[in-house]
């Protein structure tokens, strides 16, 4: 059974630009949840899709923002990017209430 | 507030030489504890789900452990492959009743094994 998949891999934008990432879950999961990964705050809960909903979000701006689509593949956009967004992304999916699987990421560098 | 501590940061054991990384949390209504390995560069990989105190798991030479206020991950003898930051999460019931898959991390422990 094929992974959490993950594109771009890597990224380098500059400040100001927007970015968008794509996660393709696992066949058959409907739960997408994208968390931010930095050496200083670890990993933190950005938000989560189920069924095409956003159910829950973490304490991020407006900047981010996302979506999952009827396919239960999700994107999620950042808008207006600052040195600070540089980070790698994860996105994870799972049946709902059960254990999450964690895609390879995708690293975005701002300069 | 909800938390989850892992301790030590950092460990450095010889190849064979036994010990326990800890995660303990404060959460309200836990639905699930879990730990990932992750190696540099890469999403972090599944290893365990807990869901009630008393509960053990084994896979190879780790063996996951929950109590009421934590838990322990025991690697028996283990060798080089096993380095990795080994990250602990919880999941947990919403005030309102809701249901989330959101996860809670601890800051992970960094396990080096020296041959």
């Amino acid at each position: 059974k094929a992974g959490v998949t993950q594109t771009p891999r890597y990224l380098i934008k500059t400040r100001g630009q927007q970015v968008t990432l794509s996660c393709s879950p696992i066949s058959g999961h409907r739960s997408v949840s994208w968390y931010q990964q930095t050496p200083g705050q670890g990993l933190q809960f950005l938000f989560e899709y189920f069924s095409e909903t956003q159910r829950n979000k973490g304490n991020f701006p407006g900047r981010f923002s996302g979506r999952q689509f009827s396919n239960s593949r999700s994107e999620m956009n950042v808008s207006t990017l600052e040195l600070g967004d540089s980070a790698l992304y994860l996105c994870a999916s799972g049946r709902d209430q059960e254990t999450q699987y964690f895609g390879p990421g995708t690293r975005l560098l701002v300069l | 507030e909800d938390q989850v501590t892992q301790s030590p940061e950092a460990l450095r054991l010889q190849e064979g030489e036994s010990s326990s990384l800890n995660c303990s949390y404060t959460v309200s209504g836990l639905r699930g504890l879990f730990w990932y390995r992750q190696d540099p560069g890469k999403g972090p990989e599944f290893l365990f789900t807990l869901y009630s105190a008393g509960e053990e798991k084994e896979k190879e030479r780790l063996k996951a452990t929950l109590t009421k206020k934590e838990s322990f991950l025991h690697i028996t003898a283990p060798k080089p492959e096993d380095s990795a930051t080994y990250l602990c999460a919880v999941r947990h019931h919403l005030n309102y009743g809701g249901a989330t898959n959101k996860l809670i991390f601890g800051t992970g422990t960094l396990l080096a094994v020296q041959p």
